[in-house]
């Protein structure tokens, strides 16, 4: 079984539309992260939380929320989507040496 | 401003072509240096960890390289199966990377 997971895999919504990106890991790390990618940008940190009571935004938090329900569980929300939102989302986690590992990603598409 | 770059932006390479792939950096407060590879639809896959000048890390036929300004990922006689997108982050303060934005893989048979 995957050690992180990402919830939907694939994700089409209209503008406006309010959306819950999940992710889950069983690794057990306190760090987790979630990142956008677009071609050309490469990855982009939204937020990141380093146990259940932090969270941090990153470069591009505008527009994104997230929600740490337990320590394995770190959801990311759209709460109006827009166009330019469309990208491909991918959650991680780290160990206490930085190593990130990354899920398998969700391509989002706002109409 | 914090920035890594890597070069080329994409790589053509025949089967057995030797080549390196280039990541450049100005962060300040660097604590390593972070190669992944990424499949198309894929989430990128760790690859090497590098932390001081001079270090070398070795995989089958990809060995990486650090110096203080950059990073090589060296490719020895690659095969189809290396075509990726190959990433480098590099480890900002506590656990916060910095990418760049890859370079494009293609060997061909």
């Amino acid at each position: 079984d995957a050690d992180v997971t990402q919830t939907p895999r694939n994700r089409i919504t209209k503008t406006g539309k309010r959306i819950m990106l999940e992710c889950s890991q069983t690794k057990g790390h306190d760090r987790m992260y979630w990142y956008r990618q677009d071609p050309g940008l490469g990855l982009r940190l939204i937020y990141y939380s380093f146990d259940v009571k932090d969270i941090n935004k990153g470069e591009i938090s505008d527009g994104y929320s997230v929600s740490r329900q337990a320590q394995a569980k770190f959801s990311l929300s759209l709460e109006s989507a827009i166009p330019n939102q469309t990208a491909l989302y991918f959650c991680a986690t780290s160990d206490p040496g930085a190593l990130q590992f990354f899920g398998p990603g969700t391509r989002l598409t706002v109409l | 401003e914090d920035q890594v770059t890597q070069s080329p932006e994409a790589l053509r390479l025949q089967e057995g072509e030797s080549s390196s792939l280039n990541c450049s950096y100005t962060v300040s407060g660097l604590r390593g240096l972070f190669w992944y590879r990424q499949d198309p639809g894929k989430g990128p896959e760790f690859l090497f960890t590098l932390y001081s000048a001079g270090e070398e890390k070795e995989k089958e036929r990809l060995k990486a390289t650090l110096t203080k300004k950059e990073s090589f990922l060296h490719i020895t006689a690659p095969k189809p199966e290396d075509s990726a997108t190959y990433l480098c982050a590099v480890l900002k303060g506590f656990q916060k990377l910095v990418f760049g934005t890859g370079t494009r893989l293609l060997v061909s048979p």
